[in-house]
């Protein structure tokens, strides 16, 4: 199953609004990993968040983390036309102070900003 | 700096057929990965490698193999191609997560259909 499971699957917005992804996993993690993928490309990384961190900013991004409830959210501010796409998160699970990457994704959430 | 290159981009392959995905990074990372990608499935493990001569099973592994005899190569063979392995696929690398965690660089993606 998947370890990070995120909502809405899909969101549609005007742009201008705020979109708010969330993302909820199920084991101790090490780092949790917010990732944008645009139609048919690669996933593309947003912004890592350590377990020791409860929020983080890059530009109009902000993430939050909540370990003791095991989520995390993904805000993005004024959106634009250009963030339509699939955000997925993927955590980094805690194996002994050191993890090789094994990232576990969740399924996504679409969001479409409409102009 | 060509980051994670992956051949081909497309290919149709006949039930039965074999066959490998080319990926390459000259980022000079340790860890690399195959991830497929199925509707409302997200990301999967397939395989993944912390350095030349080493690898491991993700969470899908079965109908694969992979071989990582250079720190640039992470190819990954497809032995008996069969329908359920019709995916997008993504090859990955960082350097190793370690305790702050890394980003992770993926690919642009091979479409596979096989019939």
């Amino acid at each position: 199953s998947q370890q990070g499971e995120e909502d809405p699957q899909a969101l549609s917005i005007q742009e201008g609004e705020n979109a708010t992804m969330n993302c909820s996993y199920k084991t101790s993690i090490n780092n949790l990993q917010w990732y944008r993928q645009n139609s048919g490309r690669g996933l593309v990384h947003l912004i890592l968040i350590r377990s020791n961190e409860r929020e983080k900013h890059s530009g109009r991004l902000r993430v939050t983390l909540d370990t003791s409830k095991k989520s995390s959210s993904l805000l993005i501010t004024a959106s634009r036309a250009a963030d339509t796409a699939s955000y997925f998160c993927a955590t980094d699970a805690l194996k002994g102070g050191t993890s090789y990457g094994k990232l576990t994704f969740g399924q996504g959430t679409i969001l479409t900003v409409h102009p | 700096n060509a980051g994670v290159t992956q051949t081909p981009k497309f290919q149709v392959l006949k039930t039965g057929q074999s066959m490998t995905l080319q990926c390459a990074q000259d980022m000079n990372h340790e860890y690399m990965s195959w991830y497929r990608q199925d509707p409302g499935m997200g990301l999967r493990l397939i395989h993944y490698s912390v350095g030349a001569g080493i690898t491991d099973q993700g969470e899908v592994p079965n109908g694969y193999n992979v071989s990582r005899s250079t720190t640039e190569d992470f190819p990954l063979r497809l032995l008996s191609a069969a329908p359920s392995q019709t995916s997008v696929y993504f090859c990955a690398s960082s350097l190793l997560q370690g305790i702050s965690g890394n980003t992770i660089y993926f690919g642009e993606g091979s479409w596979l259909t096989v019939v």
